[in-house]
Formats: structure tokens, C-alpha cells, sequence
């Protein structure tokens, strides 16, 4: 059971809002990631991070911030949502080294924009 | 940029058929990874292939490795309704994942 948490699961908001999809790993890993993803396409690194106060950006130009103040916790923060930002946001956490390095998801935040 | 890049886009089967889906990725690794993803939730961990190693197994899952191809497929023998899912690749050191393979196993 992967204890990698991601909160709302579903939120709708107004134009202009600003909104944090918050996750949350009780697993000690160094490794965060979050992730959009479209029904049934391909998954964008946005950001991702190496530990406390590292912080990355991906491949996705989302108009997003993230921030790593502790371990266990990577928020996501949208300062004014537009209908463009509708879609899933998958929030991810690994082990930086050793043996398992695999990657524990968490549930998903879908994000309608109106 | 898009490193694992998964194919077919989609595969429909056969319950008991056997299952092939194949994965390029771009850049050197240590690592590569198979996830499986069900109806858009999160991704799930199936199998970790090093790079030193060409083939590994677990249950009915293969995967092999071919470096100098820059290659990774992944069988699934003897399928079933259940494996009707997503799934992807991705190098360890770079967790960037494509568009997937989207299998249907009918029963």
C-alpha cells in the first residue's frame, strides 16, 4: 500500500482563482514529482525535486509553483487557474538511491477549471 | 520532452493471448522501469530491469533490455480481463513517461 497522499481528489474553480493541490509521502523519500495528464494521453513531468528546498521544473510550461519546505510534503500551487489547466495531476514520490527505487503514485487531483 | 516512449499505442486481445508492448527511451540509463496505470489513477509499479541485466521475470510478466537499442519490451503471458490497462515506461534517473500503451483484454 503506497502511503503517498494527494488531496482534493476533485475540485472545480472559477477563472482566476488560486488554488494548491497538496500532496504528501510518509515513506522518508527524497524524490517528489508531479504530473499532468489529459484522459487517455501521455504524462507531463511539470516539477519534480531531490529533497528539501531543491525544486525542478519539467517539461510542461504549467504556469504552476511547487515548494519543498519539508520531506514529506510537495504542494503545487496554480496563483490564477485558467480553463486551460483542466486535467489530472498525478503527484509521485521515489528513493533518491539503493536497490528500490521504484515510484509510488498517488490517486490523482482532477482539476476542472470553469 | 517525452523520454519513454511506449508501442503500440493500443493493443486488443484475447483473453489467454499473450500481450507484447515496447518502449524506446532516449537517454543513457541505469534503470528502467514498467508501470501500470487503471482507468487515469495513479500509476503503479510492475517491474525494475537493470541496465546490466537483458531479461528479468516476474510472475507473468518478461521484460527485456536491449542498451545498444535503446529498447525495453514487456510480455504479459496468458492475459486477462484484469490486465485491461495503461502502461508505461520510464529510466529510472529520469522518470519522464510517454503516452503509454493502452491494453483491452476481452474475456
Amino acid at each position: 500500500e503506497a502511503d503517498i497522499y494527494q488531496t482534493p481528489r476533485y475540485l472545480v474553480i472559477g477563472t482566476g482563482k488560486k488554488i494548491t493541490l497538496e500532496c504528501s509521502q510518509t515513506m522518508g523519500h527524497d524524490k517528489m514529482y508531479w504530473y499532468q495528464q489529459d484522459p487517455g494521453m501521455e504524462l507531463h513531468l511539470i516539477h519534480y525535486s531531490y529533497g528539501v528546498n531543491s525544486t525542478e521544473k519539467g517539461d510542461l510550461s504549467s504556469e504552476s509553483t511547487v515548494s519543498r519546505i519539508r520531506t514529506e510534503h510537495f504542494p503545487l500551487t496554480l496563483e490564477s487557474a485558467r480553463p486551460s489547466h483542466t486535467s489530472q495531476y498525478l503527484c509521485a514520490s521515489s528513493a533518491w538511491t539503493g536497490l528500490n527505487t521504484e515510484a509510488f503514485f498517488g490517486q490523482g487531483t482532477r482539476l476542472t477549471v470553469v | 520532452s517525452q523520454q519513454g516512449e511506449e508501442d503500440p499505442q493500443a493493443l486488443s486481445i484475447q483473453e489467454g493471448e499473450n500481450a507484447t508492448m515496447n518502449c524506446s527511451y532516449k537517454t543513457s540509463i541505469n534503470n528502467l522501469q514498467w508501470y501500470r496505470q487503471n482507468s487515469g489513477r495513479g500509476l503503479v509499479h510492475l517491474i525494475l530491469i537493470r541496465s546490466n541485466e537483458r531479461e528479468k521475470h516476474s510472475g507473468r510478466l518478461r521484460v527485456t533490455l536491449d542498451t545498444s537499442k535503446k529498447s525495453s519490451s514487456l510480455l504479459i503471458t496468458a492475459s486477462r480481463a484484469a490486465d485491461t490497462a495503461s502502461y508505461f515506461c520510464a529510466t529510472v534517473n529520469d522518470m519522464r513517461f510517454g503516452a503509454g500503451t493502452r491494453l483491452t483484454v476481452k474475456p
